[in-house]
Formats: structure tokens, C-alpha cells, sequence
């Protein structure tokens, strides 16, 4: 699976628009992106995936560039519960390992007030 | 609909001896993951069942760790053993594979064991 790179950390006015970057420039024509988030003391929580077109769900938009190389997450009105560590992930699509989801160190998104 | 449920939420053991962890994965999932959590990383896969089928095992340490799913359901994974480096979250996960494509199928969490080694 290909590799991605995340800021370690980022901060966020409660309200406002977050906008976690991702990058995975060696990402292959079958591998998803996903993005899955872990609160404090709780295990990862899925938010949405994308192939190549953008994606928006309930929780989230997926923002991928035309080249694949990088993506945006982006919590439209974020609030103090969406703080947590957001780990963006490649996956392949069509293997018996694609199940493998390898995360990395994530980002630490600090909502405040 | 309950999620994956995990026991204990912790545990506390010396080094040595011997401990088990239990998940229940969601009523319906025939996929089941177990992932080690250290502090400050990611989850690392260590075994993948489909049904009771270990699929995946190639990073659980076998020396000291094992890890059943009988009857395709809830599953167990020990540590016999423990080590003072085992200190770390233990998470479970589950999902329903419903075709090859691995898009089709969302991992679910449960909460963890937080186990720490004296």
C-alpha cells in the first residue's frame, strides 16, 4: 500500500471549517483513499472514502486532485467533539489484503473555542 | 445496533503472566480483525478471520500470542507470556465482506483493551 504524509498536528476555531491535507503521492490506480478518525480513549471511527472523485457524507467531504497525489478532508462546521486524531489511509481495492488498513501517525485536529 | 464490544476496557497484569482478551464482533460481520495500538501510533494489523478462518496472520507473533474465532463469532486472543513491551491498546474489528472489492466493506471498531505490563 502506499505510503501517506499527514501533518502531525493542526488546530481548528470551533464553527469554522477543518481542513486536514494529505499526501500519497505513490498512490497506485486501484487504492482508495479513506480517512477513519480516533477519538481519546475510543478505537478508529470510519468518516468516508474516495476513488478519484470527490465524496460527501453526513460527516464529511473528501476533496482528491485531479493527479490522485494528495487529498483534503474537510469537517464543514467543525465542533469540540470532532477533536481527535485523523488518520488518512491507502487501500487497495481488488487483493485478499486489501482488508489491511495501515495507519499511520495521523493528525492531531484541536478544536477550540 | 451494538457495536463491537470488548473486555475487559483494562487490564493490569505482571510479566509473565498469562492474558486473554474477548470480542463480540457486530451481530452479521464475518470478518474479524485484531490491531495493536502502542502510544502515539496507529493500529497495526495482527490477524484477520473470515469466519472462523485465520486469513491474515503474518504479523501476529506467534511465540507468545494466539488468537481463536470459533463457531465464526466472538473471538479471543491471548497473550502467554506477557512482556513488559506488550503494554499497549488492544482493538478488535469487524465487517461484512459482501464481494472482492474491499470498498465494499467498512471496518467498525470496538473501544479496546488498554492492558499494561508491571
Amino acid at each position: 500500500d502506499a505510503k501517506t504524509t499527514q501533518p502531525t498536528s493542526m488546530d481548528c476555531a470551533e464553527g469554522r471549517a477543518a481542513n486536514l491535507p494529505c499526501n500519497h503521492s505513490t498512490i497506485s490506480g486501484n487504492e482508495y483513499v479513506y480517512w477513519y478518525r480516533q477519538i481519546h480513549s475510543q478505537g478508529p471511527q470510519y468518516i468516508i472514502h474516495g476513488l478519484k472523485n470527490n465524496e460527501t457524507n453526513e460527516m464529511a467531504s473528501l476533496i482528491i486532485t485531479e493527479d490522485r497525489k494528495s487529498s483534503t478532508l474537510i469537517l464543514p462546521h467543525a465542533t469540540l467533539r470532532d477533536t481527535a486524531v485523523y488518520y488518512c489511509i491507502v487501500r487497495a481495492s481488488n487483493t485478499g489484503t486489501a482488508s489491511k488498513l495501515t495507519f499511520g501517525t495521523g493528525t492531531r485536529l484541536q478544536v477550540t473555542l | 445496533e451494538a457495536g463491537v464490544v470488548q473486555s475487559p476496557r483494562y487490564k493490569i497484569i505482571e510479566k509473565k503472566q498469562p492474558v486473554a482478551f474477548w470480542c463480540n464482533p457486530i451481530s452479521g460481520h464475518n470478518t474479524l480483525y485484531w490491531y495493536l495500538q502502542n502510544l502515539g501510533q496507529g493500529p497495526e494489523l495482527l490477524i484477520r478471520y473470515e469466519n472462523e478462518e485465520a486469513v491474515d496472520d503474518s504479523q501476529l507473533p506467534k511465540d507468545r500470542f494466539s488468537a481463536e474465532r470459533l463457531k465464526g463469532v466472538d473471538s479471543t486472543l491471548k497473550i502467554q507470556p506477557a512482556e513488559l513491551g506488550d503494554s499497549a491498546v488492544y482493538l478488535c474489528a469487524s465487517s461484512l465482506r459482501t464481494g472482492v472489492l474491499a470498498d465494499q466493506e467498512t471496518q467498525y471498531f470496538g473501544p479496546g483493551t488498554r492492558l499494561l505490563v508491571l
